[in-house]
């Protein structure tokens, strides 16, 4: 079946520095991949998604780029800030049989940004 | 443009009590699912509407666990009787049907901020 393998947190940096969250994934076919955010007592937000291989998504300075070779789909941001604080999952959608629109999610990654 | 709304926002009971959870999904999307965050872990799928079929409930825990969505709208969520492993946050999403089921992992699902349930 589908699995998101997501790297476990928690993490610290200062503000300003370079975020790197990996996920690798492993799913039959071509699923669509995610990024979801989940900010202090809110619900989860769509942060970035890719479709297809190659393709990057991109939002709020973050990006990360799906890559069918390595089955991975890493998040990136260049400089972080404090309001960056929140836990982050990785997600997938499967296509085939029943699987249309379910999540599979990763662990999720908690991100403290300190000023 | 309202969101989607569960309630309540959190939950504590007895184990063997029962609990219903309730989820408004945004107005006109077609699918509703529900899934589960245990204890830190990964957040599970539970089940998948569309209107008021059940596409997928292979998420589903055990029998306990019943999910309705009368006329395809709101959807329920009853646990009963719970027990201490179901402690958890139940989240709730939808997203707008397509016609289509081979386009429908395209789309975007929106989520509420999720019922957080504790059973003592």
């Amino acid at each position: 079946g589908n699995s998101v393998t997501q790297m476990e947190g928690p993490v610290t940096l200062s503000e300003e520095a370079f975020l790197t969250i990996n996920c690798t994934y492993t799913a039959t076919g071509y699923p669509s991949l995610f990024w979801y955010v989940q900010y202090p007592g809110e619900g989860l937000q769509l942060l970035l998604k890719a479709t297809k291989a190659d393709d990057k998504g991109s939002n709020k300075g973050f990006e990360a780029t799906y890559r069918k070779e390595t089955t991975s789909f890493h998040l990136e941001k260049g400089s972080v800030q404090v309001s960056d604080s929140a836990v982050y999952f990785c997600a997938l959608s499967g296509i085939g049989g029943t699987s249309y629109g379910k999540l599979t999610f990763g662990q999720g990654t908690i991100l403290t940004v300190h000023p | 443009e309202a969101g989607v709304t569960q309630f309540p926002s959190h939950s504590v009971i007895e184990k063997g009590q029962t609990v219903t959870l309730r989820c408004d999904p945004i107005s006109g999307h077609d699918n509703l699912y529900w899934y589960r965050r245990v204890m830190g872990k990964e957040i599970k799928f539970l089940l998948h509407f569309v209107k008021e079929s059940k596409q997928d409930e292979s998420g589903m825990p055990n029998n306990r666990f019943l999910a309705e969505r009368t006329g395809g709208t709101y959807s329920t969520l009853k646990v009963q009787p719970a027990e201490l492993e179901d402690s958890g946050v139940y989240f709730c999403a939808s997203s707008p049907g397509t016609g289509r089921t081979s386009v429908i992992w395209k789309n975007i699902q929106y989520f509420g901020a999720g019922t957080r349930l504790s059973v003592l």
